[in-house]
């Protein structure tokens, strides 16, 4: 497709599960980002990569969490032994490229978490 | 660290009133300033930017917002909406040096009534 895909869209899994949330960035755009946005609030930035390589990782908020993108396109958000407080929907988004800024992210429609 | 601050979290309006949502944003340098708005069970999309030049931009389907740069705030407005101006708009805020990475106000919930 055109846009930015994510999936799943919607995953429920039990507290202490690992997660995998799948981003694959509209073609030919080397920056990727993931957002996480939780209810009643604005989208939250987690990690951005440039290329392949995570260029600011500042967001995420322990190291349960991590994101690879491994050929510089589709890139996957882990979460390990997930908490409850870590229900939310998780956004990404992507650009052309993160050197130069165009101000405009694309984003995917997210992947809703639930932790039972 | 940059920060976003929006200060209506749900506005209800009739249709052809007009909207003023207020953002200020908190940095002390070179800052570009965004609205992203999503409508229901649909994605964020970008309303309007500003990066230099003019401080009154305008944007898609009538939005405009201004940036005033000593009240640290760009405010989006619309003389007067329309039932499908219903949705959630966020502002944002990046400086030149973090790519494209936004900061994101909390939102602001929109409700036109027809």
């Amino acid at each position: 497709g055109a846009g930015v895909s994510q999936t799943p869209s919607n995953k429920v899994t039990e507290k202490g599960k690992y997660v995998e949330l799948r981003c694959d960035p509209i073609s030919g755009h080397t920056a990727l980002y993931w957002y996480r946005q939780s209810l009643g609030q604005g989208p939250e930035f987690l990690i951005y990569f440039q290329g392949t390589g995570a260029a600011d990782d500042s967001g995420l908020p322990n190291d349960r969490f991590f994101a690879v993108r491994p050929e510089g396109s589709v890139s996957t958000l882990k979460i390990q032994r997930t908490e409850r407080g870590d229900s939310a929907v998780y956004l990404c988004a992507s650009s052309l490229r993160a050197s130069r800024v165009t101000g405009e992210l694309f984003f995917g429609e997210g992947s809703r978490l639930t932790v039972l | 660290a940059q920060s976003v601050s929006q200060h209506n979290h749900h506005v209800i309006l009739s249709e052809a009133a007009s909207l003023e949502l207020g953002c200020n944003y908190s940095y002390g340098g070179t800052v570009n300033l965004f609205w992203y708005v999503q409508y229901p069970g649909q994605h964020l999309q970008l309303l309007l930017k500003y990066f230099s030049g003019d401080p009154l931009v305008k944007g898609i389907k009538g939005f405009e917002a201004e940036f005033i740069k000593s009240k640290f705030s760009f405010n989006l407005r619309k003389p007067s909406v329309q039932w499908s101006d219903t949705a959630e708009y966020f502002c944002a805020v990046n400086n030149n040096n973090a790519g494209n990475m936004l900061t994101f106000g909390g939102g602001t919930r929109l409700m036109v009534k027809p």
